[in-house]
């Protein structure tokens, strides 16, 4: 069973940064991007950037540019998300997401999300 | 680059059908067949309904069909059922990166 799992809920103070685990089960690791998505309280869905894990090639939203950090680790299967500059405006539950198998074209549909993880900023 | 735009409700009765527009651009939705839709429940991750503007993941009930005119895309939910009462999302590939849109919840009567 294909199955991503993150790591669990953060509290930060503004300024501060926060990682977040993704760790991928259930299928070969190298296959598929995974992608990052976060959700503010009682809002859409934003997309905030992919990595490529056979090469940790990445891709940011620009709106993040210069504050995220996509990376992996093969070895342990996991992707990481780390975020640095952290304001109230941070304060949402972060998904990764992985490109699903049903197509190989540029944009299959993200399948299956992790659970999510909440990062609440807060002084 | 700008969210896609969904209406922030819909609503429909048991048996009825619904139609979800998402509006986007001639740089994203005009451009790729490449619209996602996804249901989500309150306090879960969201879940791939739709990919590719019509093309239903495994398990999806038949219910559930996407289309794309233009810089819109549609979902239709026919059949509407008490389950199907969710939150709704599209999203959309623009060259390298993806679009969301701010999501429209369904009610059913």
């Amino acid at each position: 069973q294909v199955q991503l799992v993150q790591s669990g809920a953060e509290v930060r103070k503004p300024g501060a940064s926060v990682k977040v685990s993704c760790k991928a089960s259930g299928y070969s690791f190298t296959g598929n991007f995974i992608h990052w998505v976060r959700q503010a309280p009682g809002q859409g869905l934003e997309w905030v950037g992919r990595i490529i894990p056979t090469t940790g090639v990445t891709k940011y939203a620009q709106i993040f540019q210069g504050r995220v950090t996509l990376t992996r680790d093969t070895s342990v299967r996991t992707t990481y998300m780390e975020l640095t500059g952290l304001t109230s405006d941070d304060t949402a539950v972060y998904f990764c997401a992985r490109e699903s198998d049903y197509s190989t074209s540029w944009d299959p549909g993200f399948d299956p999300w992790g659970q999510g993880t909440l990062v609440t900023v807060s002084s | 680059q700008s969210a896609l735009t969904q209406p922030p409700s819909a609503s429909g009765s048991p048996g009825q059908s619904v139609t979800i527009s998402c509006i986007g651009t001639s740089s994203d939705v005009g451009r790729y067949n490449y619209v996602s839709w996804y249901r989500q429940y309150p306090g879960k991750a969201p879940q791939l309904m739709i990919y590719e503007v019509d093309k239903r993941p495994s398990g999806v009930p038949d219910r559930f069909s996407g289309s794309k005119s233009g810089d819109t895309a549609s979902l239709t939910i026919s059949g509407l059922q008490a389950e199907d009462e969710a939150h709704y999302h599209c999203s959309s590939y623009a060259g390298g990166s993806t679009l969301f849109g701010g999501g429209t919840k369904l009610t059913v009567l």
